[in-house]
């Protein structure tokens, strides 16, 4: 079955320290990859696909199909940061349909 | 705001006792999505409209099921809630177009007691 993995359920760094939140997908063909942010007392939203390659927030997030990751980094950390964040995958045989991953809490300490 | 909104927020039921979960929306997006979430998992699709069509996962259980009779509002209807059925009840919408960009709304806490 297809699955996305975060093996980190918690993340936590010191403000201005790069930030690495991963993310592994089992799945042959071609997929698509997102991630999802909760910031605390907020809804669930998209933060970036790998389709675009664009920077969010200043975070950036690149498909390494070779090694079936999705890794989301940041160079420097900040406070706001702080939040759940989801992988997603969806690929042609599920339809337009996601599968997430369990979520990483990154906390960012002053 | 154009928005999603899920009534109640919180909700206790019994077990056994029949129990139904709201989701409405401003968006008018054509899809509407049904999400389980327990603690510290993935959330897990229920089910999910395409317009009206009705698209079950399928480890659905029976004991769940949805109707949708308007583009604005979507329900979940839990007919025997067992106390496994406690969790995080999230709703999303998104355009046909961008399945990808889903908007959720702020979940509903069902308890079973």
């Amino acid at each position: 079955a297809q699955r996305v993995t975060q093996p980190e359920k918690l993340l936590s760094v010191f403000k201005g320290a790069p930030v690495e939140l991963k993310c592994n997908y089992s799945y042959s063909g071609s997929p698509e990859l997102f991630w999802y942010v909760q910031y605390s007392r907020q809804r669930l939203q998209l933060l970036l696909r790998h389709i675009s390659r664009e920077s969010i927030k200043g975070f950036t997030a690149d498909l390494n199909k070779g090694e079936t990751s999705f890794h989301l980094k940041k160079p420097f950390a900040q406070e706001e940061d702080s939040a759940m964040y989801y992988c997603a995958l969806r690929f042609m045989e599920y339809g337009n349909k996601l599968v997430f991953g369990a979520g990483t809490i990154l906390r960012v300490k002053s | 705001d154009a928005m999603v909104i899920q009534n109640p927020r919180y909700q206790v039921t019994q077990f056994g006792k029949p129990v139904t979960l709201s989701c409405s929306q401003t968006l008018n997006h054509n899809v509407m999505y049904w999400y389980q979430q327990k603690s510290s998992q993935a959330p897990k699709l229920l089910f999910h409209y395409y317009d009206k069509d009705f698209n079950n996962e399928a480890d659905t259980p029976d004991n769940f099921q949805s109707r949708r009779p308007n583009t604005s509002f979507c329900f979940l209807d839990i007919r025997s809630p067992g106390l496994g059925d406690a969790a995080m009840y999230l709703c999303a919408t998104s355009r046909a177009g961008k399945t990808y960009e889903q908007y959720f709304g702020p979940g509903t806490r069902l308890t079973v007691t």
